[in-house]
């Protein structure tokens, strides 16, 4: 089956300080990978995503790129904000149509000023 | 603007109602899913549609019944709610089509069973 391993948290960083969250998957078929992010109280949004490997997706500062040698798609951010305090998932969601997506277990980010 | 509504924000109801949680989106999407959210176990798929009158079991979807009488919504009950039904619910839709597989995601209902 298919399934997507996220670093444990939380994750705690000061303002600024560089940021990595590792995600590995493991899925039967060529996926589509994602990060999501869910602030206090709200539902998920997407963050970035990458459809095919070597891609990079990028958005706010965050970037990830989908290596299919390593199976991974680590979340990176060269500078974080209080404002990026949240829970982070990564996802994937295998190229068919009615394809389901795995979710990882989510990596809850705290930045302090 | 894209959007996914969820009825009720916050509810609370007692063992044996019946519950239903309604979700809606504006976007066309075919494929529609609810998932339920718990501390330490991440999202869990109860049930998904991936078009009008269709659905799919997840990976728990005991307990649970849906209904997608029209595209643009998609309807979980609880037949019976029991207090470990107790959670956050979140309900997503998508496109269906290739390379858009991103899922867009309603607020949540935060359901507590008493």
């Amino acid at each position: 089956g298919n399934s997507v391993t996220q670093m444990e948290g939380p994750v705690t960083l000061s303002e600024e300080a560089f940021l990595t969250i590792n995600c590995t998957y493991t899925a039967t078929g060529y996926p589509s990978l994602f990060w999501y992010v869910q602030y206090p109280g709200e539902g998920l949004q997407l963050l970035l995503k990458a459809t095919k490997a070597d891609d990079k997706g990028s958005n706010k500062g965050f970037e990830a790129t989908y290596r299919k040698e390593t199976t991974s798609f680590h979340l990176e951010k060269g500078s974080v904000q209080v404002s990026d305090s949240a829970v982070y998932f990564c996802a994937l969601t295998l190229n068919t149509n009615a394809g389901k997506s795995t979710f990882g277990d989510g990596t809850t980010l705290t930045v302090k000023p | 603007d894209v959007k996914v509504t969820q009825s009720s924000r916050y509810l609370v109801k007692r063992t044996g109602e019946k519950v239903f949680l309604e979700c809606v989106q504006d976007m066309d999407h075919e494929n529609m899913f609810w998932y339920r959210q718990d501390p330490g176990l991440g999202l869990r798929l109860i049930y998904f549609s991936y078009d009008v009158k269709m659905k799919e079991k997840g990976d728990i979807p005991e307990g649970y019944s849906v209904s997608r009488e029209k595209k643009e919504r998609f309807s979980l009950i609880l037949e019976s709610a029991s207090t470990n039904q107790t959670s956050m619910y979140l309900c997503a839709s998508r496109k269906g089509t290739a390379g858009s597989y991103e899922q867009y995601f309603g607020p949540g209902t935060r359901l507590t069973v008493t």
